[in-house]
C-alpha cells in the first residue's frame, strides 16, 4: 500500500487478556519500528527490526511485550495479560534505510479496562 | 535530564502570526527530525536535516550543529497549523529518540 497500515484502529481489552497489534509497513522499507504514546505522555521506542537482524528490544517495557516480523515485511506487537497502564496508542514507523525517511502508521488505540 | 529538550510546552497564537519552536538536545547527533501530530494522533515527518535550513512551504526548519539546537518556523500561521511538533533524533539503533512536543494552537 501506499502508507504505513495499522490494525486494528482500536481495541478495548479487559485486564489479564493477551493482545495482538498488526503493522504493515510501506513495501521496500527494511527497517520498521514500535512505538507507544500514553495519553499526555511523550512518544517511547519499543522495538526496532532492521531487514534480517536480529531486532532490537531495548525499549520493551517488560517481557509481556513481544514482537515479531515475518518475511521482513508485516510485524505483530503482542502485549500478554495486559495491564491497565498498557493503555495508550501504538504507533509503527517504517523507513527504507535505518534512521531515514519515516513514515508513521495512524497507530492503534489501546484501553484495557 | 532529557536528551531532547523543546519549548514551549505550549503555544497559543492568532492566525497570521510567525512561530518559532525550540528544540535543544544533548548529545552529538547526525541529524535531527521536526514530525508534527493532528488531534487524531496521526504523525507525519515534516523535516530531516542535519545542517543548515531547510524550507517546505510555508515551514522553515533550522539546525546550529554545534549549539545543539534546531527551530522550527512556521510564517503567516493558520488554524489548521494547530498541532503537536515533535522534535527527535536518532538513537544509535536507527530508533528516534523524541522530545516531548509542543502543543500549537492557532487561533481565527
Amino acid at each position: 500500500g501506499a502508507g504505513v497500515s495499522q490494525s486494528p484502529s482500536n481495541k478495548v481489552t479487559e485486564k489479564g487478556k493477551d493482545v495482538e497489534l498488526r503493522c504493515d509497513p510501506i513495501s521496500g522499507h527494511t527497517a520498521l519500528y514500535w512505538y507507544r504514546q500514553s495519553l499526555g505522555q511523550g512518544l517511547e521506542f519499543l522495538i526496532y527490526f532492521q531487514g534480517n537482524s536480529a531486532p532490537d528490544k531495548s525499549g520493551l517495557p517488560s517481557d509481556r511485550f513481544s514482537a515479531e516480523r515475518t518475511g521482513g515485511s508485516v510485524s505483530t506487537l503482542t502485549i500478554q495479560r495486559t495491564q491497565q497502564e498498557d493503555s495508550a496508542v501504538y504507533l509503527c514507523a517504517s523507513s527504507p534505510h535505518q534512521g531515514n525517511g519515516y513514515t508513521f502508521g495512524s497507530g492503534t488505540r489501546l484501553t484495557v479496562v | 535530564k532529557n536528551e531532547v529538550e523543546q519549548s514551549p510546552q505550549n503555544l497559543t497564537a492568532q492566525e497570521g502570526e510567525f512561530i518559532t519552536i525550540n528544540c535543544s538536545y544533548s548529545v552529538g547527533i547526525s541529524a535531527l527530525h521536526w514530525l508534527q501530530q493532528h488531534p487524531g494522533g496521526g504523525i507525519v515527518s515534516l523535516f530531516m536535516l542535519s545542517s543548515g535550513k531547510k524550507k517546505h512551504g510555508r515551514l522553515i526548519a533550522t539546525i546550529n550543529i554545534q549549539e545543539k539546537h534546531s527551530s522550527l518556523h512556521i510564517t503567516a500561521s493558520h488554524p489548521r497549523d494547530s498541532a503537536v511538533y515533535i522534535c527527535a533524533f536518532g538513537g544509535s539503533q536507527g530508533n528516534l529518540i523524541f522530545g516531548k512536543g509542543t502543543k500549537l494552537s492557532v487561533k481565527p
